[in-house]
C-alpha cells in the first residue's frame, strides 16, 4: 500500500533555531517527491520538488533532501521565523492521486 | 502559476442539507482536483473534474454524495449533499500546472 509518514508529529522551536523534518515513503513507482506548507486557513504552497535523480534542493531557508533507495526524505529549516509556523507535508507522485502525509505541524515561539 | 478561489471560506451547515462549494481559476485548465482535509489527517483526493465529461470518483467516494460540476475550463463546483457531522471537514480545489500542484484556501465546513 503507498503510504507517506511524517515524523515529529508536531514541533515547537524556538525563534532563530533550525529543524529538520523527516518524510518516510512506500510509494512505487516513484515519479517524484514534493514538500508543501500549510498555514492555517489556508491551502498547501509548494516549496520543493524533487525527483528520483535529485539528492537536495533548496528554496531559500528550506532545503530538502532526497534518499531514493533508503525512502527518505527530510526538510531542513534554518534561522526559523516566526512565519514559519505551519504544518509541513511532504507529498509523493506515483502518478495520480498524490500520496499525501498528515503533516508536521510546527510552532516556531519568540 | 494558478491562482485558486474557492466560496465559501467556511461555513455551519445542519445535518441533512447541501452545500456547494465554487472554484474558479485564473487559467484554464484541463483537470480540476477536489480533495477533503479531516481534522488530524492527510489530504484526501475526492475527485477529478474534466470539462465536458463526468468527473473520476476515487475508491469511497460516490456520486450521489459529492456530485461535481465542470461547466467551463476555468470553474467547478463540488456539492456536499445530505450532510452528516462526518462531512465536517476542509474541502480543497487543485489544479496542475507543469510538475506544479496547486491548492486553493479551502472550504471549511462545520455540520452540526
Amino acid at each position: 500500500k503507498n503510504q507517506v509518514e511524517q515524523s515529529p508529529q508536531s514541533l515547537i522551536i524556538l525563534e532563530g533555531k533550525n529543524c529538520t523534518l523527516q518524510c518516510n515513503y512506500t510509494v512505487s513507482p516513484f515519479s517524484n517527491l514534493r514538500w508543501y506548507k500549510q498555514d492555517t486557513g489556508r491551502g498547501p504552497v509548494s516549496l520543493t520538488i524533487m525527483t528520483f535523480s535529485e539528492n537536495t534542493k533548496s528554496n531559500g531557508r528550506y532545503t530538502a533532501t532526497l534518499d531514493a533507495d533508503t525512502k527518505q526524505s527530510s526538510l531542513h529549516i534554518t534561522a526559523s521565523q516566526l512565519s514559519d509556523s505551519a504544518s509541513y507535508i511532504c507529498v509523493v507522485s506515483a502518478g495520480t492521486p498524490l500520496v499525501f502525509g498528515k503533516g508536521t505541524r510546527l510552532s516556531v515561539i519568540a | 502559476s494558478a491562482v485558486i478561489s474557492q466560496k465559501p471560506s467556511r461555513d455551519i451547515c445542519q445535518r441533512g442539507t447541501s452545500l456547494t462549494i465554487q472554484c474558479q481559476v485564473d487559467s484554464q485548465v484541463t483537470m480540476m482536483f477536489w480533495y477533503r482535509q479531516q481534522p488530524g489527517q492527510s489530504l484526501t483526493l475526492i475527485a477529478t473534474a474534466n470539462q465536458g465529461s463526468e468527473a473520476t470518483y476515487e475508491s469511497g467516494f460516490v456520486i450521489d454524495k459529492f456530485p461535481i460540476s465542470r461547466p467551463n475550463l476555468t470553474f467547478s463546483t463540488l456539492t456536499v449533499s445530505n450532510m452528516s457531522p462526518e462531512d465536517s471537514s476542509i474541502y480543497l480545489c487543485s489544479v496542475e500546472g507543469g510538475h506544479e500542484q496547486y491548492f486553493g484556501p479551502g472550504t471549511r465546513l462545520t455540520v452540526t
